[in-house]
């Protein structure tokens, strides 16, 4: 089994500020085959990133996503209000498949 | 647009059973995996199962496996849990998560809004 662990458990950032959220693969997940969702409190997961660096439909450009192997980065540009929520990166490389513990982004 | 609207979530006994429901629209269903992930009171995501657009193929987190079984009825795009002998740590949202593939590995990029499943005696 693939263990994602991701850091930190929180980051606590000001609206305007750049994001750096980090998930660390136990084993290599080829061909980038990682995703990134959003979850905000009482909401469904919504999906950012797929195959590590693939913006889905309707997210904008300020999340990017980058790394290969076992390490993968989630960087958003410039927080927006909106964007303060917990963060989960999820292997779909191999099964089962996995999501790390998350990263919560929360208001400074 | 896509619509996935899960249903059957109650509160139930330790040891009993439950069939969760999960009706999909907006597209065509058999050509899609669906799964079932889910998420304990405060706590992260877990994957809980797949099943393959035709039904043909399902896979199962060892957490679940022997006690929960997922079926899709690819004529009332419809996508089922039927979970069994239910323990406490069974306690959870269940949402319904539509593939973007057939099979294979693929990612989730749609979701319902969750059902809540309770066990407790």
């Amino acid at each position: 089994e693939i263990v994602l662990t991701q850091s930190p458990g929180t980051l606590s950032l000001s609206p305007g500020e750049r994001a750096t959220l980090s998930c660390r693969a136990s084993q290599s997940v080829s061909s980038s085959y990682l995703a990134w969702y959003q979850q905000k409190p009482g909401q469904a997961p919504r999906l950012l990133i797929y195959g590590a660096s693939s913006r889905a439909t309707g997210i904008p450009d300020r999340f990017s996503g980058s790394g290969s192997g076992t390490d993968f980065t989630l960087t958003i540009s410039r927080l927006e209000p909106e964007d303060f929520a917990v963060y989960y990166c999820q292997q779909y490389d191999s099964s089962p498949w996995t999501f790390g513990q998350g990263t919560k982004v929360e208001i400074k | 647009e896509v619509r996935l609207l899960e249903s059957g979530g109650n509160l139930v006994q330790p040891g009993g059973s439950l069939r969760l429901s999960c009706a999909a629209s907006g597209f065509t269903f058999n050509s899609y995996a669906m799964t079932w992930v889910r998420q304990a009171p405060g706590k992260g995501l877990e994957w809980v199962s797949t099943v393959i657009g035709s039904g043909g193929d399902t896979n199962y987190a060892d957490s679940v496996k022997g006690r929960f079984t997922i079926s899709r009825d690819n004529s009332k795009n419809t996508l089922y849990l039927q979970m069994n002998s239910l323990r406490a740590e069974d306690t959870a949202v269940y949402y319904c998560a539509k593939g973007s593939a057939a099979a294979g590995r693929h990612y989730w990029g749609y979701w319902g809004q969750g059902t809540l499943v309770t066990v407790s005696s």
